[in-house]
């Protein structure tokens, strides 16, 4: 089975900031990579997917990178509304990574 | 516009079966997509159950195979869930979610519609 780890776990940022999280997948898995953001007591919301194109709707401030096996989301400059967690997602999902506020 | 919404029993009993169902509006249930099921232990991961297409295909998580099944009722427009055999570690919020495959390979697929989720509590 296919394992994604994301780093870090928790991050602490301020707005404006450029904020990078990552996916590792234990083995490759081509492009085939999807991120989320979920706001706590909500449904998580579809953000990129194949790795770097960004689902209609979603602010360009968001860029996905990657792949193979190393992938990353990228937050060009953190706003408000952002302060989340976020997965990534293949066959499962990874477990997360919580971005709060500094 | 598409949306999902979730609805079942909060509370269920440990050996008993959950049973959730996903009604779908806005839309056709018999469109070209699949449709999951994904839970959520409190304060914790994602975990995906299973998937079903409106001819009643179905795909589930190894891990809970045993004890899943995923229907679709046309006529209904609707889709269910019941995992049997539930215990404490089964406790979760569940969400409906619209399956989009966009590759060739099984792996190029993501969720783009969610419901709300629907909190069930396995307790006696």
């Amino acid at each position: 089975d296919i394992q994604l780890t994301q780093s870090p776990s928790f991050l602490s940022a301020s707005v404006g900031d450029r904020v990078t999280i990552t996916c590792r997948a234990s083995q490759g898995i081509s492009s085939y990579l999807a991120w989320y953001q979920q706001k706590p007591g909500k449904a998580p919301k579809l953000l990129i997917y194949a790795a770097s194109t960004l689902q209609s709707g979603v602010p360009s401030r968001f860029s996905g990178s990657g792949s193979g096996t190393e992938f990353t989301l990228t937050i060009s400059s953190l706003q408000p509304e952002d302060f989340a967690t976020y997965y990534c997602q293949q066959l499962t999902f990874g477990p997360g990574t919580k971005v709060d506020i500094k | 516009q598409v949306q999902l919404q979730e609805s079942g029993p909060g509370l269920v009993k440990p050996s008993g079966t959950l049973s959730l169902t996903c009604a779908v509006s806005g839309g056709s249930i018999s469109s070209s997509n699949w449709w999951s099921w994904v839970r959520q232990p409190p304060g914790k991961g994602l975990e995906w159950i299973g998937e079903i297409y409106h001819s009643g295909s179905t795909n589930y998580n190894p891990s809970l195979k045993s004890r899943v099944t995923i229907s679709v009722d046309k006529s209904k427009n609707q889709f269910s869930l019941k995992l049997s055999s539930v215990t404490a570690a089964d406790t979760a919020v569940y969400y409906c979610a619209r399956t989009y495959y966009y590759g060739s390979g099984s792996a190029a697929w993501y969720f783009d519609l969610w419901g709300r989720g629907t909190l069930v509590t396995v307790s006696s």
